[in-house]
């Protein structure tokens, strides 16, 4: 089945950190860029973080430049999220998402699949 | 603050066409293909329209989406009550950042 499984979300105080996997199975991970997208409680889609196909470009949201790290292990068909200094304002269900397009050398809002997500919230 | 300006909400009932404007600027609906989305209750968001105006399979020839200038529409023909959800556009910024519209609840009356 195609599909892709978001994993490490949880409660954490602000300043800490977190990592967040995505697994996918079913189709070739490694033809694919790879992205991040959250959604706060009640709110509208914020994209968080991409990466392509070879890691060869990797580019984030201003919200997150500097303290989020994305990654992938495509021997492992895995996607990552390394989430430092957590702020409340992190708290939101996310995303892991496949670009609909093959091999890009950079991103696009093509979405074509998506996990069921894993909620993260930052509280003291 | 959302990037692309949306309605927050539309509405329609059975039978009805309902369209969803998406407004942006020359930096990302201008320049780029638009991307709508959309999230029924409880549910991941899916793949509604690609690059502007095509469906990806097995998506009803009701939903159409076009773009003139900096503003995009999404176009639901045919209204059925199974379509109540919300919708988003997205667009690939040329500032270096996919963003997204607010979204747009529709309610089938």
């Amino acid at each position: 089945e195609v599909q892709l499984v978001e994993s490490g979300g949880g409660l954490v105080q602000p300043g800490r950190s977190l990592t967040l996997s995505c697994a996918a199975s079913g189709f070739i991970f490694q033809d694919h860029a790879m992205y991040w997208v959250r959604q706060s409680p009640g709110k509208g889609l914020e994209w968080v973080a991409g990466i392509t196909w070879n890691s060869g470009t990797i580019g984030y949201a201003d919200s997150v430049k500097g303290r989020f790290t994305i990654s992938r292990d495509n021997a492992k068909n895995s996607l990552y999220l390394k989430m430092n200094s957590l702020r409340f304002e992190d708290t939101a269900l996310y995303y892991c998402a496949r670009d609909l397009y093959y091999e890009t050398t950079g991103f696009n809002a093509a979405f074509d699949l998506w996990g069921l997500g894993t909620m993260v919230s930052v509280s003291s | 603050q959302s990037v692309l300006t949306q309605p927050p909400s539309a509405s329609g009932t059975p039978g009805q066409t309902v369209t969803i404007s998406c407004s942006g600027s020359t930096s990302n609906v201008g320049s780029n293909s638009v991307f709508w989305y959309q999230q029924l209750p409880g549910t991941a968001p899916k793949l509604l329209i690609y690059r502007t105006n095509q469906r990806p399979s097995g998506v009803p020839d009701r939903f159409s989406g076009s773009k003139s200038g900096t503003s995009a529409s999404l176009a639901i023909s045919g209204l059925h009550s199974e379509d109540e959800g919300d919708y988003f556009c997205a667009v690939w910024d040329d500032s270096l950042s996919v963003v997204f519209g607010g979204g747009t609840k529709l309610t089938v009356l």
